[in-house]
């Protein structure tokens, strides 16, 4: 199955600074999301972004479907950044269906 | 707009028990999904649902029962619960498949003793 891998792991930031998530795919995507799980496990939904660069805030995204890579910035970063921050792209399920495979995930802490 | 729900949102139960979480979604999507989420394994695939009456299994299905008799329900049932299924339960929607933003529901913790 296709492959998804982020990086960095873990990024401590110090409030105000700025960060580049990465996410690579192995295969070729028609969807790559972008989720942020928030110290309280809800999983909020980032940007959907196939290909091109979305902007939402503070936050932005660019998929370069071509070269199977994902970006997400963040800016002017504050504590409520603090999660972990997972990119997932589809995977054949069978029967025509597919499901999300997901990275391992970036662990961002925010400090004053 | 509720969007999506589940319940409860905190479960524990005791080994050999049965246990059911329920899903809930008012978009009327299509699809609906059923993952776990562990440390070290991230989130994977339990049990999809194209449409009402139609599921099917993903990456980890063994220990779980799925149905859909209506689109904006989506149970999950673990018929003899295990301390192996401690963990927490994602359930999430989208419109379509493949190329469909899916939604994620709050999640259920669940703790087998």
């Amino acid at each position: 199955g296709i492959q998804v891998e982020q990086s960095p792991p873990d990024l401590i930031l110090q409030e105000g600074a700025n960060s580049t998530l990465r996410c690579n795919f192995s295969d070729s995507v028609n969807n790559l999301q972008w989720f942020h799980q928030n110290p309280w496990g809800q999983l909020i939904n980032l940007f959907y972004i196939p290909s091109g660069t979305k902007q939402n805030g503070r936050l932005s995204a660019t998929t370069v479907a071509t070269e199977r890579y994902s970006l997400l910035y963040i800016s002017s970063s504050q504590t409520t950044d603090s999660g972990v921050y997972f990119c997932a792209v589809p995977s054949y399920s069978g029967a025509g269906s597919y499901q999300l495979t997901f990275g391992k995930g970036t662990k961002l802490s925010v400090i004053p | 707009d509720a969007g999506i729900t589940q319940s409860p949102r905190y479960k524990i139960t005791e080994t050999g028990r049965q246990v059911t979480l329920m899903c809930h979604q008012t978009w009327s999507h299509s699809y609906m999904f059923w993952y776990r989420q562990d440390l070290g394994h991230g989130l994977r695939l339990i049990y999809y649902s194209a449409a009402a009456d139609i599921t099917d299994k993903g990456e980890v299905p063994d220990g779980y029962v799925v149905s859909r008799s209506k689109t904006e329900n989506f149970p999950l049932t673990l018929e003899s619960a295990t301390r192996s299924q401690t963990s927490v339960y994602f359930c999430a929607s989208s419109v379509l498949t493949e190329a469909y933003e899916q939604y994620f529901g709050p999640g259920t913790r669940l703790t087998v003793t």
